[in-house]
């Protein structure tokens, strides 16, 4: 069965340092992988997708950046964070008629 | 642009009582329809879908939800809600052929014992 796995699962940066996520998924090849930033009470804000490595959408223009260096390993990084960079961050992957499967997230909190 | 609203952001509903949660989209084209629940500490998880065929679409637990075209709206139901259904709920839009899903801002369902 499919498993998505994505690490840290909390971190506290100072605001200025870099950021690096990371979400791996097992179980499947050439996933469709997303990057979503889930705020409380606005549902969830897709930042960016991939349909395979190396191809990188980017939906909102914002501070961070997202990687795709191997067919199941998904980036998002930033290389100064800012205060509002402050979120839960989900990683999901895309089965074929489209549903997402989503990892357990990182909570990001920018001091 | 493609929107998906959400009627109430909070539900509060005694055991046994009957839910139906609102859910409208603005998409002119063919579209892949879902809801999520995350319930406290879980992952975000997969409720049902409808892509095609029957409107009325049975998923886990006892819910369902109802593709009403016209209406341009995927409401979800459950005669009789427990106190497990406690959680946050998404419905969610995809045109067919596409890879941006939309999401609703969530409703949060407090279920009392």
């Amino acid at each position: 069965s499919q498993t998505i796995h994505q690490w840290p699962a909390t971190l506290v940066q100072p605001v200025g340092s870099p950021l690096s996520l990371e979400c791996t998924v097992e179980g499947t090849s050439n996933p469709n992988l997303y990057w979503y930033r889930q705020a409380a009470g606005r549902g969830l804000q897709l930042l960016f997708y991939s349909v395979g490595i190396g191809q990188i959408s980017s939906e909102v223009p914002q501070n961070l950046s997202a990687s795709r260096p191997q067919d199941r390993q998904f980036i998002l990084s930033s290389k100064k964070l800012l205060l509002s960079d402050s979120g839960f961050y989900l990683c999901a992957w895309g089965g074929v008629t489209d549903e997402q499967y989503f990892g357990p997230g990182t909570r990001l909190t920018v001091t | 642009a493609q929107s998906v609203s959400q009627h109430n952001h909070h539900v509060i509903l005694s055991e046994a009582a009957s839910l139906e949660l609102g859910c409208n989209y603005s998409y002119g084209g063919t579209v892949n329809l879902f809801w999520y629940v995350q319930y406290p500490g879980q992952h975000l998880q997969l409720l049902l879908k409808y892509f095609s065929g029957d409107p009325l679409v049975k998923g886990i637990k006892g819910f369902e939800a109802e593709f009403i075209k016209s209406k341009f709206s995927f409401n979800l139901r459950k005669p009789s809600v427990q106190w497990s259904d406690t959680a946050e709920y998404f419905c969610a839009v995809i045109d067919t052929g596409g890879f941006k899903t939309i999401f609703g801002a969530g409703t949060r369902l407090f279920v009392k014992a």
